[in-house]
């Protein structure tokens, strides 16, 4: 296993189109995690799974936005009618859920999201 | 919630020493802080993680003091590849609320 993968690393798409994004996290990792960050700022958390359960959702995640994983493994990460604002780099990572290093989260390379 | 504050940037040169402090003085009990390396159009990496006193590996130092409301990390002769954002992060592992990693501070390395 050679880490977080995700697909597709760049998307294009006109305002209004829906988009979906994939994660494929560490496979031992049952903790998976997807941020959105914009030129200039850290990654703002979106939300969380432990296992195939969404255990968090940030403020930031409006009704167009949607997560799942699963069977607990991949996850999918969908925008609905996407607007200008969306575009973005998608990152998602994961980890461990207990032991000392739970704390230690992997990162994809991201997807990078330009609305049109 | 504890949140943190960083030094926007800084700067220094190839060989010196780096310490980097971030404040949390509402930290938790039960909450550990952890350190991130962002370099551009990458996803951040891990660095570091502590409870208190000092932690080191190969690559950092973690210095916790003992009413922990603050912690500095302490990179040993830097480099250029060095230059990246580097993010504070403070939480217990169990939730959301150590997934908040603020806007970090961009250290940029000098020849």
């Amino acid at each position: 296993d050679t880490g977080v993968s995700q697909d597709p690393r760049h998307k294009i798409t006109k305002r209004g189109q829906n988009v979906t994004f994939r994660c494929d996290p560490i496979s031992e990792h049952n903790r998976l995690y997807w941020y959105r960050q914009t030129l200039g700022q850290g990654p703002e958390f979106l939300t969380y799974f432990q296992n195939e359960a969404q255990l968090e959702k940030s403020r930031l995640l409006s009704d167009r936005f949607s997560a799942e994983r699963p069977k607990g493994s991949f996850s999918t990460l969908e925008i609905q009618r996407t607007e200008q604002g969306d575009s973005a780099m998608y990152l998602c990572a994961s980890s461990r859920d207990r032991g000392p290093d739970r704390y230690e989260q992997y990162f994809g390379p991201g997807t990078r999201l330009t609305v049109t | 919630l504890a949140k943190t504050t960083q030094p926007i940037s800084m700067d220094s040169y190839e060989g010196q020493e780096v310490n980097i402090t971030c404040s949390h003085n509402n930290i938790a009990t039960n909450d550990y802080i952890t350190w991130y390396q962002q370099f551009p159009s990458q996803g951040p990496r891990f660095i570091i993680q502590g409870y208190k006193t000092k932690v080191t590996n190969e690559v950092a130092s973690l210095f916790i003091p003992a009413d922990r409301k603050s912690s500095t990390l302490s990179l040993p002769r830097v480099s250029l590849s060095d230059t990246a954002v580097y993010y504070c992060l403070v939480g217990d592992g169990g939730g959301a609320d150590g997934l908040t990693f603020g806007k970090g501070t961009h250290l940029i390395i000098q020849p």
